[in-house]
């Protein structure tokens, strides 16, 4: 079956560097997604990786290795404003999202 | 970046009424439109998957003649929750990619629907 994993919550300090670990199964692979969302609202790209490897955008990077269907999001100098929930999602061979059910980050001051 | 809106954002209704959202593409056109419900802390779930002029895809599970999906045109997709029940509140979003677009989603606002 398909399958995606990702921690529930987690909990970092302002100014700090936090990495969000997503593992996934899914029926052939186009891709992997990493979307923002914040409570209440519908879900903001952050970034997409075909390729293994680390894909810089600003402060957030995203980290692919398709051989071991993993992937991470890094989040830099976290602000208050980070506080959201990350929704890792593959693209099957379909090109359809599998959805994980998300970690929600929570940052403290 | 492409924009998709979602009409209404917020909806209240009494059980046993049908409600429709609508959602858009607004400069681009949307070949293929998703529908996602999201229950509160809860991952989207995909309801079903609608190509422009033909019937939508629905997931296993979800009910057909309860949520009624028309593409009728490349910029307009829209969701009817027939004979609506409280167990159908919830966060309803769409999405939309493009024709040539394979990867990306442009996802709507949502539309929260509360039934009483």
């Amino acid at each position: 079956g398909q399958n995606i994993d990702q921690p529930t919550e987690m909990t970092a300090t302002e100014g700090a560097i936090v990495q969000i670990n997503c593992t996934y199964q899914t029926s052939g692979f186009n891709g992997l997604f990493w979307y923002q969302q914040h409570a209440g609202e519908a879900p903001t790209f952050l970034s997409y990786n075909v390729l293994d490897g680390l894909e810089e955008k600003g402060r957030f990077s995203s980290f692919l290795s398709r051989s071991k269907g993993y992937s991470y999001l890094l989040l830099k100098e976290l602000q208050m404003k980070d506080s959201a929930s990350y929704l890792c999602a593959a693209m099957d061979s379909n090109y359809q999202l599998i959805w994980g059910a998300g970690t929600k980050l929570i940052i403290k001051p | 970046g492409a924009v998709v809106s979602q009409h209404p954002s917020r909806v209240i209704c009494k059980s046993g009424t049908s409600v429709k959202i609508e959602c858009r593409s607004l400069d681009f056109q949307a070949t293929t439109m998703f529908w996602y419900r999201q229950f509160p802390k809860k991952s989207l779930m995909l309801m079903a998957t609608s190509n422009e002029g033909s019937k939508a895809t629905y997931e296993q599970g979800v009910e057909k003649d309860k949520f009624l999906i028309n593409h009728a045109s490349l910029t307009l997709s829209t969701l009817t929750v027939t004979s609506a029940h409280p167990e159908d509140s919830s966060f309803y979003i769409c999405s939309a990619r493009g024709p040539g677009d394979r990867e990306e989603q442009y996802f709507g606002p949502g539309t929260r629907l509360t039934v009483t």
